[in-house]
């Protein structure tokens, strides 16, 4: 089936630890995003990239780090940078990023089922 | 992107049709509306999305007024699983929104 997996489901970090998020997609999608929802908020976006070795910073890049080294990868490390990195990570994937003419479509973001991340 | 104003919440029959609700009376003329919805602790889910005419897909039929000041997404045969806030979202097809603006939605709620 196609879709983005999204792992590890739940992670643990330690004090000044760096994890990183896992976010795989097999869409054949040139855009990837990393958001972060707290407890009955909204999506606030952390990176995205429009394509394979580029990446911009969203709202709140800070103590977050991406890579794009695949077209189907796009990991999240959350450094020790972060202070308060507990929260529910969503990656998404569209076809193609906003900014490129193309309509509706090519603009759904699809969404993995999340990471939640919490702090020992 | 255009504002868009969705009531907190409204509670459905199982097996009735929900129809929720959204005003977005500033959307420009190249916005589309979308919707998705987010079951509790799982990602977003894609529903629908329509420029000027009524859609319809597998999941939900999106009826657009002839102004295009709002909508309303239909869901024909409530079920449970269909419980979620529903969020509605109107941008351009390019330019410069990267992100999908989630505003507070609409709770659900579907009861046997």
């Amino acid at each position: 089936d196609g879709g983005i997996t999204q792992s590890p489901k739940y992670l643990f970090r330690k004090e000044g630890q760096n994890v990183t998020l896992s976010c795989e997609q097999n869409l054949n999608h040139d855009a990837m995003y990393w958001y972060r929802q707290d407890p009955g908020q909204g999506l606030r976006l952390i990176y995205y990239s429009q394509i394979v070795n580029d990446f911009q910073k969203g709202d709140i890049a800070e103590g977050y780090s991406v890579s794009r080294e695949k077209k189907e990868s796009f990991p999240l490390t959350v450094t020790s940078a972060q202070k308060n990195p507990t929260a529910f990570y969503l990656c998404a994937s569209s076809i193609q990023a906003p900014g490129l003419a193309g309509g509706g479509a090519k603009n759904i973001q699809y969404f993995g089922a999340g990471t939640r991340l919490s702090v020992l | 992107d255009a504002k868009t104003t969705q009531p907190p919440s409204m509670d459905c029959a199982e097996g009735r049709a929900a129809n929720l609700p959204c005003n977005h009376s500033t959307i420009s003329g190249n916005e589309y509306v979308y919707w998705y919805r987010q079951i509790h602790s799982q990602g977003p889910q894609y529903i629908i999305h329509g420029l000027k005419n009524n859609e319809t897909n597998e999941m939900a039929s999106l009826i657009i007024t002839e102004d295009r000041k709002s909508s309303t997404l239909i869901l024909p045969h409530a079920t449970l699983r269909d419980t979620a806030v529903y969020y509605c979202i109107v941008r351009p097809p390019s330019g410069s929104a990267r992100q999908l603006t989630f505003g507070s939605g609409t709770q659900l709620t579907v009861l046997p």
